[in-house]
């Protein structure tokens, strides 16, 4: 069974520029998570969704970011325009249900972006 | 707010020796608990987790980990480590009524020597 697939895989645009970072969670898992890794602030939760529809977006660093589920299988995180402190590895997660009979994230590889 | 801290940011461990992981967590209700793994370049993967019941949990990899209520902690244990178990160590702390919004250390990296 696949993972959750992630691309790019590494994005290297310049500041200013649209970054559109794609995620196709595991088959009939309900809930997607966008992360975000740097150095300095370790992994933080952008937003997840629950059935396609956001749940909290608190994560969300400002209106430059936006994220979308059009449908179960796909999800984006957009940053529009990129600066280079955006620079990161921005990870999606998928996971099923929501109860002590599950509890695990299944992460993709990541998409390394750098803005320059 | 719940918080975790993985103290160690750097362990550098012999092959064949027991490791141990700190992790302390701050949460005023019984927390959801997970250890996480990361090999580089990779994505992290879920080694295991404490929800209730026994404190003494077995994970994959030959990993297990303890909870402890009285100390906070969460400690991450192997008696064996092979050179694959080289990787960042992420400990994180959930809660039932925000599911997923893990608060995640800052984590700590392995090293094995031969």
């Amino acid at each position: 069974d696949a993972g959750v697939i992630q691309s790019p895989r590494h994005e290297v645009t310049e500041m200013g520029q649209e970054v559109t970072l794609r995620c196709k969670p595991i088959s009939g898992h309900d809930y997607l998570f966008w992360y975000r890794q740097t150095m300095m602030r370790g992994l933080e939760l952008l937003i997840y969704f629950n059935n396609n529809v956001p749940i909290d977006d608190s994560g969300m660093p400002e209106d430059r970011f936006s994220a979308k589920m059009p449908n179960a299988s796909f999800s984006t995180l957009k940053i529009q325009p990129s600066e280079p402190r955006d620079s990161a590895v921005y990870f999606c997660a998928s996971s099923l249900g929501h109860s002590a009979n599950t509890g695990e994230l299944f992460f993709g590889e990541g998409s390394r972006l750098t803005v320059l | 707010a719940q918080s975790v801290t993985q103290p160690d940011i750097h362990i550098t461990v012999s092959e064949g020796a027991s490791l141990e992981l700190r992790c302390n967590y701050s949460y005023g209700a019984t927390p959801y608990l997970f250890w996480y793994v990361q090999s580089p370049g990779q994505g992290l993967q879920l080694l295991l987790k404490y929800f209730s019941g026994d404190t003494l949990v077995q994970g994959i990899k030959g990993f297990e980990a303890e909870f402890k209520r009285s100390q906070s902690s969460f400690n991450l244990r192997k008696p064996s480590v092979h050179w694959s178990d080289a990787a960042e160590y992420f400990c994180a702390v959930g809660r039932d009524d925000s599911w997923g919004k893990l608060q995640f250390g800052a984590g700590t990296q392995v090293v094995v020597t031969p």
